[in-house]
């Protein structure tokens, strides 16, 4: 299996703030690189897929890269609705998800 | 719109089996994968499997020997059985598939099914 590492694990932003999330893989990965917003209560939704392609209907905020083993995650000017926890998703192999990162309000 | 719709809420007892259900719509075409993920209380995603269009499956090697994935395409419908049931796998179940022609990324998902297992 594919393992994938996210960091941090958590994190405390202030709304207006940029954020980033990296996403590491245990090996070299084509572009099937996807990353998923999760609210409690909610079921996952995709906000990028295939490393940087922003999903219809997302907010341009939103954005992805990397290549290889490593990935990226933003958000431009954080929102109060974009707490949440993000997951990576790889789909090279069977897939996988990272561990996930926590966001939350600083 | 494409959607899927998933059974209720289950509660069963140590040792039981577990079978929810994933009905699928507004699909243009027949040849979507349907995977399933969980999400135990305070733990992340995780892969369970996936049933092709034909009925092939693959499962995560955690889930090997106690999970069955199958779906009748009559119907458009998918089913997770879980056998052997432990307390760790009280989680909530998510059906969820690709819908467009150009990614396999999730981008529908059903509403989850709460899985409980409690003597």
């Amino acid at each position: 299996d594919i393992q994938l590492t996210q960091s941090p694990s958590s994190l405390s932003a202030s709304i207006g703030d940029r954020v980033t999330i990296t996403c590491q893989t245990s090996q070299a990965i084509t572009n099937h690189l996807n990353w998923y917003q999760h609210k409690p209560g909610k079921a996952p939704k995709l906000l990028i897929y295939d490393v940087s392609n922003l999903e219809p209907g997302v907010p341009s905020r939103f954005s992805g890269s990397g290549s290889g083993t490593n990935f990226t995650f933003a958000i431009n000017t954080l929102q109060p609705e974009d707490i949440a926890t993000y997951y990576c998703q790889q789909l090279d192999d069977l897939p996988t998800f990272g561990q996930g990162t926590r966001l939350d309000i600083k | 719109q494409v959607q899927l719709v998933q059974s209720g809420a289950e509660v069963k007892k140590p040792g039981a089996s577990v079978k929810v259900s994933c009905k699928a719509s507004g699909y243009h075409y027949s040849g979507y994968y349907i995977h399933w993920v969980r999400q135990a209380p305070g733990q992340g995603l995780e892969w369970v499997g996936w049933v092709t269009p034909k009925g092939e499956t693959d499962y995560s090697q955690k889930f090997q020997g106690r999970v069955t994935l199958t779906r009748d395409t009559s119907i458009t419908t998918a089913y997770l059985a879980l056998t052997g049931l432990t307390f760790d796998d009280t989680a909530m179940y998510y059906c969820a598939s690709p819908s467009s022609s150009w990614s396999d990324a999730f981008d529908v998902w059903g509403q989850g099914t709460m899985v409980t297992v409690s003597s």
